[in-house]
């Protein structure tokens, strides 16, 4: 079975601190996504990878950075965290498509609340 | 860019009812389109596809139907069970890209 792993899946930071949440897959997955998830909104795109040091913004990429040095790990960073950041945040991966559609697999979630 | 609505953010059926939850898409050439379950505090997960060259997919106790005229996805679930209580969201592939639009999701709430 595709298994991603989220880290951390509860934290807490104060306002202005630099926040990383990593995620790691072990299925050698091309595709990584980071999502968000609030009430009312459902899941909304924050960044995308398709490769290794690749990355693409979303639908919602103000405030956020990402990093993919391997493969298997995508990072979410917050590099000056907000209140209004405070969600849960959802890694996902998938085999590269084409554009075919391939099943995208989720993570646990990280419970982000921002002080 | 693609738009996904859910008709009803809540639906409540008894154990042993047939359930259906609809979604609705705006772009036609949209041709992947996917549903899943989550549970509270957990990730969502994977339940059946569906690509846009077939009307119906069945799995187990599960069938996805797709009407592309009127842009709308359903998903039936048969003698619903209370292990079945969680939010189900479908989502659609954006065309050119691997990423996907979510709907707002429906909770399902079955009693006993």
């Amino acid at each position: 079975d595709v298994k991603v792993t989220q880290s951390s899946r509860y934290l807490v930071k104060r306002t202005g601190e630099k926040v990383f949440l990593e995620c790691v897959q072990d299925m050698d997955h091309e595709n990584m996504f980071w999502y968000r998830q609030d009430p009312g909104l459902g899941l909304r795109l924050i960044y995308f990878s398709y490769d290794v040091k690749m990355k693409e913004k979303g639908d919602i990429p103000e405030g956020y950075s990402v990093s993919r040095e391997k493969k298997e790990r995508f990072s979410l960073i917050l590099e000056s965290a907000s209140t209004n950041q405070t969600s849960m945040y959802l890694c996902a991966s998938t085999l590269w498509t084409g554009g075919s559609g391939n099943t995208i697999y989720f993570g646990e979630g990280s419970w982000l609340t921002v002080v | 860019g693609e738009s996904v609505g859910l008709h009803l953010p809540t639906l409540s059926v008894q154990e042993g009812d047939n359930s259906i939850i609809n979604c609705a898409y705006s772009n036609s050439a949209s041709d992947y389109f996917i549903w899943y379950k989550q549970e509270s505090g957990k990730g969502p997960q994977f339940i059946i596809d569906i690509r846009s060259n077939m009307d119906k997919r069945q799995g187990q106790r599960v069938t996805v139907l797709l009407n592309k005229t009127v842009k709308h996805l359903s998903l039936q679930i048969a003698a619903t069970q209370p292990g079945d209580s969680a939010v189900y969201f479908c989502a659609v592939l954006n065309s050119g890209y691997s990423t996907l639009t979510f709907g707002k999701g429906t909770m399902l709430l079955v009693s006993p």
